[in-house]
């Protein structure tokens, strides 16, 4: 079964320092991964999303994401953080049947002053 | 162009009682699904819909009930509502012509349902 795992439920940095936000993935085939935002008392929102088409993805707000097949892992990253990034991250595996996402437990991100 | 609505936004219930979510989207999307949002869990996948009216059963069923009558609206029920099922629930949608697995899932805002 695909399943995806994030590591670190809080992470904090301060304003325009490094984020960086682990995720492993397990799948015995080629996976389809994805990150997702939620902002406070809001739905998900999708950042971007990896389809084999290349290795570095870049998505939406300056957040980027490399696939690693030889370390299993998709972690994202931005160069520096805005205050503006504090939210809950999700990564995402995609199914290889019924068609949903198996989703990891979420990483909580805190960008302090 | 609304994309995912969910109704209602909040609602408090006592054990027992039913109720019904109500997910609406106007992409004309074909597949549509039901999560569940719980501290330290993530998302998982109560019931989804691959089409107008088909439903099939996620990881976390037991206790729903789902309808897709319409191929914009699908309905998530609760038959008599029991306090381990106070959660957030997030309706999604995709289009997927095919076994296309790159397609992006669009949230709604979210129910926020507390069981007495």
């Amino acid at each position: 079964a695909q399943s995806v795992t994030q590591l670190g439920s809080h992470v904090s940095v301060s304003e325009g320092a490094l984020v960086l936000l682990r995720c492993n993935y397990s799948s015995s085939v080629p996976p389809y991964l994805f990150w997702y935002v939620q902002y406070p008392n809001q739905g998900l929102q999708l950042l971007l999303k990896y389809t084999s088409a290349a290795t570095l993805v870049k998505g939406i707000n300056g957040f980027e994401a490399e696939f690693k097949k030889s370390e299993t892992s998709f972690h994202l990253t931005k160069p520096s953080a805005h205050m503006s990034d504090a939210a809950e991250y999700f990564c995402a595996v995609s199914r290889n049947s019924g068609y949903a996402l198996n989703f990891g437990k979420g990483t909580s991100l805190l960008v302090t002053p | 162009n609304a994309g995912v609505t969910q109704t209602p936004k909040f609602r408090v219930l006592k054990t027992g009682q039913s109720m019904t979510l109500l997910c609406a989207q106007d992409m004309n999307h074909e597949y549509m699904y039901w999560y569940r949002q719980d501290p330290g869990m993530g998302l998982r996948l109560i019931h989804y819909s691959v089409g107008e009216g088909t439903t099939a059963k996620g990881e976390v069923p037991d206790g729903y009930n789902v309808s897709r009558l319409k191929k914009q609206n699908f309905l998530l029920g609760l038959e008599s509502a029991a306090p381990s099922q106070t959660s957030v629930y997030f309706c999604a949608s995709s289009y997927s012509p095919g076994q296309n697995f790159q397609e992006t899932q669009y949230f709604g805002p979210g129910t926020r349902l507390l069981v007495l």
